[in-house]
């Protein structure tokens, strides 16, 4: 799996918005951009996941860059809750092959008050 | 909403003795995982179950540990004899197989190694 590089800790204020940003030159063209999250004290839990366009849900948004070199993900909000480990993986989606996550440092995020 | 659960939350044992770890999977998913996370450290990968077999396995799964489906609804991750090192955050998650690959993971059963 390609190597992704991600800061090791960010902060943040609560209710405002959130660049949370991943390298990853050498990314293949049947790489995903998946990111997760861990929150203290409990299971990883999927945010976001992205081949080559932009991508929003309910939890955040994913802003591929033109040449998917790198990656942001987008809290437009942070609340306390948002306060974890971010961990941007990259995973080769194709039918059949549902494999495993290599989870790296990630990003520790806080979120103040 | 529905979840992976694990069962126990937190398990003693003394080094040398059989544990085994058990997760229900959500009911539909067809791909299953074990991850452990030491105090501290990063999520590894320990083995994948699907079929009713191994997928994939990292370096970490040797001999001393198995996995089994033992019915329809059981997940469970047995470490024959437990050694210190053992001694991390269990992780059961599961996939429905869709292409999102999205895994769902529960909350994890505490390992101690005495």
């Amino acid at each position: 799996d390609a190597k992704t590089t991600q800061p090791n800790s960010m902060e943040s204020n609560e209710e405002e918005p959130v660049h949370l940003p991943c390298n990853h030159s050498t990314i293949s063209g049947t790489d995903y951009i998946h990111w997760y999250r861990q929150l203290p004290s409990q299971g990883p839990e999927y945010v976001i996941h992205g081949l080559t366009s932009n991508v929003n849900n309910r939890m955040a948004s994913l802003a591929i860059a033109e040449d998917r070199k790198s990656s942001t993900l987008i809290l437009h909000r942070a609340t306390l809750r948002d306060a974890a480990v971010y961990y941007c993986i990259l995973r080769v989606n194709y039918g059949g092959s549902q494999g495993n996550l290599i989870f790296g440092k990630g990003t520790k995020l806080s979120v103040k008050p | 909403e529905p979840e992976v659960t694990q069962t126990p939350s937190h398990q003693v044992t003394q080094m040398g003795q059989e544990v085994i770890l058990r997760c229900v999977p959500i009911s539909n998913h067809l791909y299953f995982y074990w991850y452990r996370q030491i105090l501290g450290q990063k999520v590894e990968f320990l083995v994948s179950f699907y079929n009713n077999e191994i997928s994939e396995k990292s370096e970490i799964f040797d001999d001393q540990f198995s996995v089994e489906r033992p019915d329809g609804s059981n997940f469970t991750l047995k470490i024959r004899s437990t050694k210190l090192e053992d001694s991390a955050m269990y992780f059961c998650a599961s996939n429905s197989g869709s292409r999102v690959n999205e895994q769902f993971f529960g909350p994890g059963t505490r390992l101690t190694v005495l």
